[in-house]
């Protein structure tokens, strides 16, 4: 299945803490990317990683990507109570179809 | 600001009648797609398009139906409602090129069959 699979399904924190979601895959992929879904509303495209790159930062979020365990952790530094969502993974194999999993609901406490 | 518009935020239909769900990119973007959301059931492929008037199947097609007549709008459609297709409806869009882009998706359209 090209599915991601997200762990924790849910994870509570405090304002500040950092916040580590990990996901797990089964197929070959071509990048693996990261989104986040305010309640009620569409998801946003976070980040990006490409199968040769092993980190990437963009602001408070850190991915990294492990292919040879088929993982990859979203890190939100210094969290905020805006960052409370659902974040989704989403591997891309050589197509331009997304699956996604079930997320991992972030709960940031004030 | 470029995005993914669907037509209705909210929608209530009955039973039996048929529904058009309308997503308009104005990305120029070659792929669309049409997910349905449920609790504890993540995201699930309904339809996927990769050209005007091209269409696939994706993982629940079973009750719905697409059109492509143009580049930028992707209609949903759903032949006969049922109270099992009550569900957040999201629309989304990207560039072609072998997955090697992301998506934009559209606020959701929450509908409710009954």
């Amino acid at each position: 299945s090209q599915q991601g699979e997200e762990d924790p399904q849910a994870l509570s924190i405090q304002e500040g803490e950092n916040a580590t979601m990990n996901c797990s895959y089964k197929t070959s992929i071509n990048n693996l990317q990261w989104y986040r879904q305010n309640s009620g509303r569409g998801l946003v495209h976070l980040i990006l990683i490409r199968s040769n790159e092993r980190e990437k930062h963009s602001g408070r979020l850190r991915v990294t990507l492990d292919t040879s365990k088929k993982s990859s952790s979203l890190l939100i530094t210094a969290s905020r109570a805006a960052d409370t969502a659902s974040y989704f993974c989403a591997p891309m194999r050589h197509t331009d179809k997304l699956i996604f999993g079930t997320g991992t609901r972030l709960q940031v406490f004030p | 600001d470029v995005k993914v518009t669907q037509s209705s935020r909210y929608l209530v239909k009955r039973t039996g009648e048929k529904v058009f769900l309308e997503c308009v990119q104005d990305m120029d973007h070659e792929n669309m797609f049409w997910y349905r959301q449920d609790p504890g059931l993540g995201l699930r492929l309904i339809y996927f398009s990769y050209d005007v008037k091209m269409k696939e199947k994706g993982d629940i097609p079973e009750g719905y139906s697409v059109s492509r007549e143009k580049k930028e709008r992707f209609s949903l459609i759903l032949e006969s409602a049922s109270t099992n297709q009550t569900s957040m409806y999201l629309c989304a869009s990207s560039r072609r090129g072998q997955g090697q882009w992301g998506y934009t998706f559209g606020s959701g359209t929450r509908l409710t069959v009954v």
